[in-house]
């Protein structure tokens, strides 16, 4: 089956500067890669997602790129604010029958110093 | 569009009970899935339920079990309940089957004493 590591599982930056997180993927075949954020006793929450027909995407300021010949993707986080502390998931698809579910990676606990 | 509504919010048992979870998906969604969550281990697939049917489970012991009713709606119940299931066990809806994007509740809280 599918296995998804994430590094760093904690990270910590000051307000302002960019934040990188990036997890590796087993499955070549896996092809949606999406990136959730947990906020402290709140659920995870799709931030961006990316199909593996393009190498990056953008939302303001997050962005997921995507290298399939490595089989790793990450999450740029720039001008980091406070707000944007919390938990981060990757996640890949794993096919199981007629059934596709998504594996998570371990998660990074992203603090923003003021 | 509400939610995903999961029930109730906050649990205590013992070891040795059982406890039953309830997850309303997303008006219109025929998906249902089971996370649980801990401390440093991530999210942890427990199985996923679309028209009333299981169709794919995760590595956890049959003590772990769940269903789905016709409105779409799910239960996971627990049996003999152990220390280590203490845990944010979560629900994720989708559309249908085939698609990816999970929408999440916030979670029941379990803790086993």
């Amino acid at each position: 089956g599918e296995n998804v590591e994430q590094h760093p599982s904690t990270l910590s930056v000051q307000e302002g500067d960019s934040a990188v997180i990036k997890c590796t993927y087993s499955d070549s075949a896996s092809n949606y890669f999406p990136w959730y954020k947990q906020e402290l006793g709140k659920r995870p929450q799709l931030i961006i997602d990316i199909r593996s027909n393009v190498g990056e995407k953008k939302d303001q300021r997050i962005a997921v790129t995507l290298n399939k010949t490595a089989k790793h993707f990450s999450l740029h986080i720039t001008e980091t604010q406070p707000e944007d502390s919390a938990v981060y998931f990757c996640a890949a698809p794993e096919r199981s029958g007629s059934a596709r579910q998504l594996t998570f990676g371990s998660g990074t606990q992203l603090t923003v110093l003021p | 569009k509400a939610g995903v509504t999961q029930t109730p919010r906050y649990l205590i048992k013992t070891r040795g009970q059982q406890v039953t979870l309830s997850c309303s998906p997303i008006s219109g969604h025929r998906s249902v899935s089971w996370y649980q969550q801990t401390p440093g281990q991530g999210l942890q697939f427990l199985f996923e339920y679309f028209s009333e049917t299981q169709r794919n489970k995760g590595n956890f012991p049959g003590r772990f079990s769940g269903r789905q009713f016709s409105n779409s709606r799910s239960e996971m119940n627990v049996s003999t309940l152990e220390l280590g299931d203490s845990a944010l066990y979560l629900c994720a809806s989708r559309p249908t089957g085939r698609g990816e994007k999970l929408f999440f509740g916030s979670g029941t809280q379990l803790s086993v004493l």
